[in-house]
């Protein structure tokens, strides 16, 4: 079974910062499979970023996807107030799929 | 615009069993998969089981004993039987939709995320 890894577990930034989150898997992964999600509180998760790198429709490009292999990042390149919230990366592998426990990002 | 509408009792007795039915938007069903998805009270996610639209199905491990999902296309509705509950069940319930895309040039499938998500409907397990 593959673990997802995310870091840190909290994030405590201000508006206009730039902000990097790191997905790591237990094991190499395809990138092909690797999706990252955005939830804010009493809402459902949004897909952000899917095959590591493609942004979802209507999805700001502020946020950008990279890696492979067993790491990847998630970056938003200038923090907006409407983008805090808990961000989940998620792997699919032999028909499973994996979330990682999440990073809380807060404001300042 | 395809919509998920999660329904179903929002208080469940323990041992007995949990039932929730994902209404999607008529028309949409077809040629997608469809996963439900849950999240404890403070806690993260955590993935149930998906079922094909040709009624295929795959369950997360840790669950297989105890679900089932279901798909009815002529009613666009997808279901989820999770037998046996205990208070670990409580959670927020979630259905998505599952994109996966078939990749000419390389011959194959390239998953493009849980595009659509219910707006989640809360489950408490309790007597």
């Amino acid at each position: 079974e593959i673990v997802l890894t995310q870091s840190p577990d909290t994030l405590s930034l201000s508006p206009g910062e730039r902000v990097t989150l790191s997905c790591r898997a237990s094991q190499s992964v395809g990138s092909s499979f690797l999706t990252w999600y955005q939830q804010k509180p009493g809402q459902a998760p949004r897909l952000l970023i899917y095959g590591a790198s493609s942004r979802a429709t209507g999805i700001p490009d502020r946020f950008s996807g990279s890696g492979s292999g067993t790491d990847f990042t998630l970056t938003i390149s200038r923090l907006e107030p409407e983008d805090f919230g808990v961000y989940y990366c998620q792997h699919y592998v032999n028909s499973l799929y994996t979330f990682g426990q999440g990073t809380k990002l807060e404001s300042k | 615009q395809v919509q998920l509408q999660e329904s179903g009792p929002g208080l469940v007795k323990p041992s007995e069993t949990l039932s929730l039915t994902c209404t999607v938007s008529a028309g949409y069903i077809n040629n997608y998969y469809w996963s439900w998805i849950r999240q404890p009270p403070g806690q993260g996610l955590e993935w149930i089981g998906y079922v094909s639209s040709s009624g295929s199905t795959n369950y997360n491990p840790s669950l297989k004993s105890r679900v089932t999902i279901l798909i009815d296309t002529a009613k666009n509705q997808f279901s989820l039987i999770l037998n046996s509950v205990t208070a670990a069940d409580t959670a927020v319930y979630y259905c998505t939709r599952d994109i996966w895309e078939y990749i000419r040039s390389s011959r194959g499938w390239a998953y493009n995320g849980m595009d659509v998500w219910g707006q989640g409907t809360t489950v408490t397990v309790s007597s």
